[in-house]
């Protein structure tokens, strides 16, 4: 069983829509990052998190530590979003352990 | 400040032989992390370098190894390739190796044949 399982693996939406994307993860963690990877391979940070909210121009992250959860939100998507969204957590090491990551396609 | 940069950003090896990739981090960042990406997999931690030193190490064997250099540089060794080595492999620097945000090279995509 993968330490961190992210949902849902395939999304499509509409531009405009708003988008969550849901991550679990097994036992307490020091920090949660949401990462965002376009075809080809770059990665990008968009967040990195241990309690609370984050937002950033449309994108929105938040974590419940209690519940071992977080979210990332996106508000009014759009064709640009379209890429593959990773959730990755460190545990009581600096080692990153990534989710299988969920890809969103945004059509016009 | 200047991105995380990787080289090459392709490669074709034969199995058996010998592959050194290259990434460039970003000034002031003193850790790299190193990670595999096969095709349609999430990365896999391979290991980590904080000032020069391994600092962690996921489930990889020997064969790959590592050096972090004191100009923010850093290489990945992979002896004796195998055909299962084919993956983008992509490094990532930070400014601490304790929860510190990450920056993400493009990676170097290698194919063993």
């Amino acid at each position: 069983k993968n330490e961190v399982e992210q949902s849902p693996q395939n999304l499509t939406a509409q531009e405009g829509e708003f988008i969550t994307i849901n991550c679990s993860y097994s036992v307490g963690i020091s920090a949660l990052h949401w990462l965002q990877q376009h075809p080809g391979g770059g990665i990008v940070s968009l967040f990195m998190l241990s309690s609370g909210k984050k937002k950033h121009g449309r994108l929105i992250a938040t974590i419940n530590i209690q519940e071992k959860h977080s979210s990332l939100h996106i508000t009014a998507s759009h064709p640009r979003d379209s890429a593959v969204y990773i959730c990755a957590v460190t545990f009581d090491t600096d080692k990153l352990i990534f989710g299988t990551g969920t890809r969103l396609q945004v059509f016009p | 400040e200047t991105g995380v940069t990787q080289s090459p950003t392709h490669l074709i090896k034969t199995r058996g032989q010998q592959v050194t990739l290259r990434c460039s981090s970003q000034s002031g960042h003193n850790t790299v992390s190193w990670y595999q990406q096969a095709l349609g997999q999430g990365p896999q931690f391979i290991f980590q370098y904080y000032r020069e030193e391994e600092n962690g190490r996921g489930n990889f064997p020997p064969r790959f190894s590592g050096l972090q250099f004191p100009n923010y540089s850093s290489e990945l060794n992979v002896n004796a390739l195998e055909l299962d080595d084919s993956a983008l492999y992509l490094c990532a620097s930070s400014r601490d190796h304790l929860n510190s945000p990450l920056h993400f090279g493009n990676g170097t995509r290698l194919t063993v044949t």
